[in-house]
């Protein structure tokens, strides 16, 4: 396992269409995370999952956003109807929580979205 | 809420050189992580050390150190023998404990910092 992964790694698209983007975990871990980052800001949490159960939703994920994570293993990030200020880059992390507690976090490459 | 403040945007230092880059957070909580993570350009982010906030002694990772002032709420880190590679974007976040069952340990992070390297 080579850490995590997403794609795609860049994706522009226009104004009012929607876009999917994909996590693949580290294996074994149970915790997922989405986070987006604008230009020149940290990243701002958005969800997590921990297995395949949403736990939490940021308020910055209004109803146009949809994320899931079937079976508990890759994680999926849906964009309905894009609008200009979705343009980011999002993160995923995941991590292990278990009885000695959570882990570091390790981050993906992240997909840059540009909507025009 | 916590927060987490980083004021220096960005920063330059010499080859072989020592930097510190600054953070300060706010938070009512008495025990909790802080990170230092890296991004390198069109790199994925890494970390690069932890402290966990009810241990006095200030963590060490090779090249990388920490300042961590608790009273004061200060987080800043030390990079020594600076290289090349070191340049990044460098983010200092928080996460809250406890670290088990239904918390969410979501990282909050500060706006960062971009640090250069002159060879």
């Amino acid at each position: 396992d080579t850490g995590v992964s997403q794609d795609p790694r860049h994706k522009i698209t226009k104004r009012g269409q929607n876009v999917t983007f994909r996590c693949d975990p580290i294996s074994e871990h149970n915790r997922l995370y989405w986070y987006r980052q604008t230009l020149g800001q940290g990243p701002e949490f958005l969800t997590y999952f921990q297995n395949e159960a949403q736990l939490e939703k940021s308020r910055l994920l209004s109803d146009r956003f949809s994320a899931e994570r079937p079976k508990g293993s890759f994680s999926t990030l849906e964009i309905q109807r894009t609008e200009q200020g979705d343009s980011a880059m999002y993160l995923c992390a995941s991590s292990l929580i278990g009885y000695k507690g959570n882990t570091e976090a390790f981050f993906g490459q992240g997909t840059r979205l540009t909507v025009v | 809420a916590q927060t987490v403040t980083q004021s220096q945007p960005e920063m330059s230092v010499q080859e072989a050189e020592t930097v510190t880059l600054s953070c300060t957070y706010d938070t009512s909580e008495s025990d909790y992580y802080l990170f230092w993570y890296k991004q390198p350009p069109s790199r994925q982010m890494i970390l690069v050390i932890r402290q966990e906030a009810y241990k006095q002694q200030n963590a060490t990772e090779n090249r990388f150190s920490v300042n961590f002032q608790k009273a004061a709420k200060s987080f800043s880190l030390k990079i020594s023998d600076s290289q090349l590679g070191d340049a990044a974007m460098y983010f200092c976040a928080y996460r809250s404990r406890p670290d088990y069952g239904g918390a969410t340990n979501k990282l909050i992070f500060g706006t960062g910092t971009l640090l250069a390297v002159q060879p």
